[in-house]
């Protein structure tokens, strides 16, 4: 079965600085790959998605992630933070025959001044 | 171009009481997902529709909850009798299938629901 881990629940950093969130999954094929994040109160918005070819992919908001296969990995950076990137993230994998996407647990940026 | 349209946002009930959500999906989309999000579980898939029919329900936490989708644009979530535990924010999402959205989920702003 599919599954997502995401290593860091809360992560701090202060505005302008490079961020990473952490993301690695376990899928028996070529997984399709996504990236999506909620701000408070809200539902979820897809930042970028990988399914096959360049394993750099760019999203909306200045976002990019790499697919390292070899380490089952898919890590969401942005070079320098905003204050309104302030949100929690989440990392997905899927869809098998299920059609439905796997989520990570999340992780959850907060943005200092 | 609307998004995925759920009722109500937010809605508090007592425990026993019948609870219905509802989403409108895309137009032209033809898989609808009902996912549960609570602090301790993070997202849960509960059930899902391909062309108005349920594929997978196995995420359905008990009998107290049934979904349906008479229709491509209308699909209920209900709770029977409700419980504090079902207090979470229940979401909508739907996808087509094919390029270039292949995979990729379309969510609604979500329901919040608190059984007191």
């Amino acid at each position: 079965a599919q599954s997502v881990t995401q290593p860091d629940i809360h992560i701090t950093v202060s505005e302008g600085a490079s961020l990473e969130l952490r993301c690695n999954y376990s899928y028996g094929a070529t997984p399709y790959l996504f990236w999506y994040v909620q701000s408070p109160g809200q539902g979820l918005q897809l930042l970028l998605k990988y399914f096959s070819g360049d394993t750099l992919v760019q999203g909306i908001k200045g976002f990019e992630a790499e697919f390292k296969r070899s380490q089952s990995s898919f890590n969401l950076r942005k070079p320098s933070v905003h204050w309104s990137d302030a949100a929690e993230y989440f990392c997905a994998v899927g869809p098998t025959g299920r059609r439905a996407l796997t989520f990570g647990s999340g992780t959850r940026l907060q943005v200092q001044p | 171009d609307a998004g995925v349209i759920q009722s109500p946002r937010h809605e508090v009930t007592e425990m026993g009481q019948e609870v219905t959500l509802r989403c409108k999906p895309i137009s032209g989309h033809d898989y609808l997902f009902w996912y549960r999000q609570t602090m301790m579980r993070g997202l849960e898939l509960l059930i899902y529709f391909n062309n108005n029919v349920p594929i997978d329900d196995s995420g359905m936490p008990e009998d107290r909850f049934s979904a349906k989708m008479p229709n491509a644009s209308f699909s209920t979530l209900k709770i029977q009798p409700s419980e504090p535990r079902d207090s979470a924010v229940y979401f909508c999402a739907s996808s087509v299938q094919g390029a270039p959205h292949t995979g990729e989920l379309f969510f609604g702003e979500g329901s919040r629901l608190t059984v007191l």
